[in-house]
């Protein structure tokens, strides 16, 4: 079955990076575009990334573009955000989905907090 | 900037029949937008209901359906249980790579 699996959160000053992966398992993981939504404490979901199937394109969220990059290493079934300077409105759980075409989502991990503290 | 409307919160009557809808502050959502609905309970992750308008997940019950009413999408309820007390969102597809998630419907079955 499909299984997505984050790690890499934690508690990190204002500022600083920090690097979340995803591995995938239960699926061809280079036939799907992946994306990151994340969730702030008793917040709503925000999509904030995605990238393509091929990794030929990669968008974002206003809110973190020039800070965030999603990239993805298909030898390894892995997804993964570089967070960089992060700021306080950055705190959320984290999560990736899986994107089956059809610009929608069907799968989701269950999710890596991230902290940032100032 | 357009913002993604849902209701803040709903509730129906166990066996009842609730609708939540997915608008849009400026415009109409289309089956274009590619409107994907997502179920949440506290502390878990989300799982996906409906996608691509009207499309149920692999596992998911009958009694959620999705479609456009109007000018905006909707999943309806039929049959509403216990169980299905949760938040529920919608994202939409804006084109040029951006999706863009409602702020959520926190369903109450009493």
């Amino acid at each position: 079955q499909v299984q997505l699996v984050e790690s890499g959160g934690g508690v990190v000053q204002s500022g600083r990076s920090l690097r979340l992966s995803c591995v995938a398992s239960g699926f061809t993981f280079n036939s799907y575009g992946m994306h990151w939504v994340r969730q702030a404490p008793g917040k709503g979901l925000e999509w904030v990334a995605v990238i393509w199937y091929d990794g030929s394109k990669q968008y974002y969220a206003d809110s973190v573009k020039g800070r965030f990059t999603i990239s993805r290493d298909d030898s390894k079934n892995t997804l993964h955000l570089q967070m960089n300077s992060l700021r306080a409105e950055d705190t959320a759980v984290y999560y990736c989905a899986r994107e089956p075409g059809k610009w929608t989502f069907d799968s989701w991990g269950q999710g890596t907090l991230v902290t940032v503290s100032s | 900037q357009t913002v993604v409307t849902q209701e803040p919160s709903l509730s129906v009557s166990p066996g009842g029949t609730v609708t939540l809808t997915c608008g849009l502050t400026s415009g109409s959502v289309s089956s274009s937008d590619y409107p994907s609905w997502h179920q949440q309970t506290p502390g878990q992750a989300p799982r996906t209901l409906i996608k691509d308008t009207n499309t149920r997940s692999s596992g998911v019950p009958d009694r959620f359906s999705g479609s456009i009413l109007g000018n905006k999408a909707a999943l309806t309820i039929t049959g509403a249980q216990k169980d299905d007390e949760s938040d529920y969102y919608c994202v939409l597809y804006m084109g040029s790579g951006i999706w863009v998630f409602g702020g959520g419907t926190k369903l109450t079955v009493l």
